[in-house]
C-alpha cells in the first residue's frame, strides 16, 4: 500500500507566475484535502475534493484552485503568485469524509 | 467558529522525563480530535485520534492522550521521552461536512540528553 506522495518536493517561482502542485492519494482513498503551512504556523485548510468535486473551501482567494482526477489524484494550482504564498503545501487523503487523514511530505514553495 | 489552542510554543524536557503537551479546542458539536507530529521539513504523521468511546486513547511511539469534555482539552502525554521525539506537535479538530482539520499553532519539543 503506497502512501500519499507529492511532487515536486521543492519549487522556486517568481512573483506573478503560476504553479501546479501534484498529489497522489493513498490507495483507495477518494477524498483529498490541501493545506498551506506558513513558516512557524499550523497548517491552514485550502480546500477538499471528494469524487472529483470541490467539497469545501477555506479562506483562500480564487487564484487558488484545484482538480481531482478519476484515479483520485489531485492538483493544486495557484495563479498570480505572491510573496506570501511561500509555504509548505500539504496534501492529505482519507478513505471517507470524517475519517482520519494521511499526509504527504509536502511541497516547499518559495516565491521570490 | 472552531479553534484549537496550544498554549506552549516551545517545551524542553530531559530524555527519560515525562511529557505533557496541552491542547484546548472550541467546537460546538462532539469533536473528532487528533495529534500529529512533524519533523523539520516533513509532512505530518498521525500519533493518535479520538472519535468516541474511551476518553484515554493510545497512539504510536508510546504516546497517549486524554479527552476531557468538561475542560475542552485533549492533552498529549508520554511517560518517558526519547531524544528522537524532538519535533513539532500539532493538535487538530475535525469539523464540518468537508472534514476540515483545524490545527493549533503547534508546540516545538526539544529533548536534552
Amino acid at each position: 500500500e503506497t502512501g500519499v506522495t507529492q511532487s515536486p518536493t521543492h519549487l522556486i517561482k517568481t512573483r506573478g507566475q503560476q504553479v501546479t502542485l501534484r498529489c497522489s492519494s493513498q490507495s483507495g482513498h477518494n477524498t483529498v484535502s490541501w493545506y498551506q503551512q506558513a513558516l512557524g504556523q499550523g497548517p491552514q485548510f485550502i480546500f477538499q475534493y471528494y469524487r472529483e468535486e470541490e467539497n469545501g473551501r477555506g479562506n483562500f482567494p480564487p487564484r487558488f484552485s484545484g482538480l481531482q482526477f478519476p484515479n483520485y489524484s489531485s492538483e493544486l494550482n495557484v495563479n498570480a503568485l505572491e510573496l506570501d504564498d511561500s509555504a509548505l503545501y500539504l496534501c492529505a487523503s482519507s478513505l471517507l469524509q470524517g475519517s482520519e487523514a494521511f499526509f504527504g511530505q509536502g511541497t516547499r514553495l518559495t516565491v521570490v | 467558529a472552531q479553534s484549537v489552542t496550544q498554549p506552549d510554543i516551545h517545551i524542553t524536557v530531559s530524555e527519560g522525563a515525562s511529557l505533557e503537551l496541552r491542547c484546548n479546542y472550541s467546537y460546538g458539536a462532539t469533536p473528532y480530535l487528533f495529534w500529529y507530529v512533524q519533523s523539520p521539513g516533513q509532512g505530518l504523521q498521525l500519533l493518535l485520534k479520538y472519535f468516541s468511546g474511551d476518553t484515554l486513547v493510545q497512539g504510536i511511539k508510546g504516546f497517549e492522550a486524554e479527552f476531557k469534555r468538561s475542560q475542552s482539552s485533549f492533552n498529549l502525554r508520554k511517560p518517558s521521552v526519547h531524544w528522537s521525539d524532538a519535533a513539532e506537535y500539532f493538535c487538530a479538530v475535525l469539523t464540518g461536512t468537508a472534514s476540515k482539520l483545524t490545527f493549533g499553532t503547534g508546540t516545538r519539543l526539544q529533548v536534552t540528553l
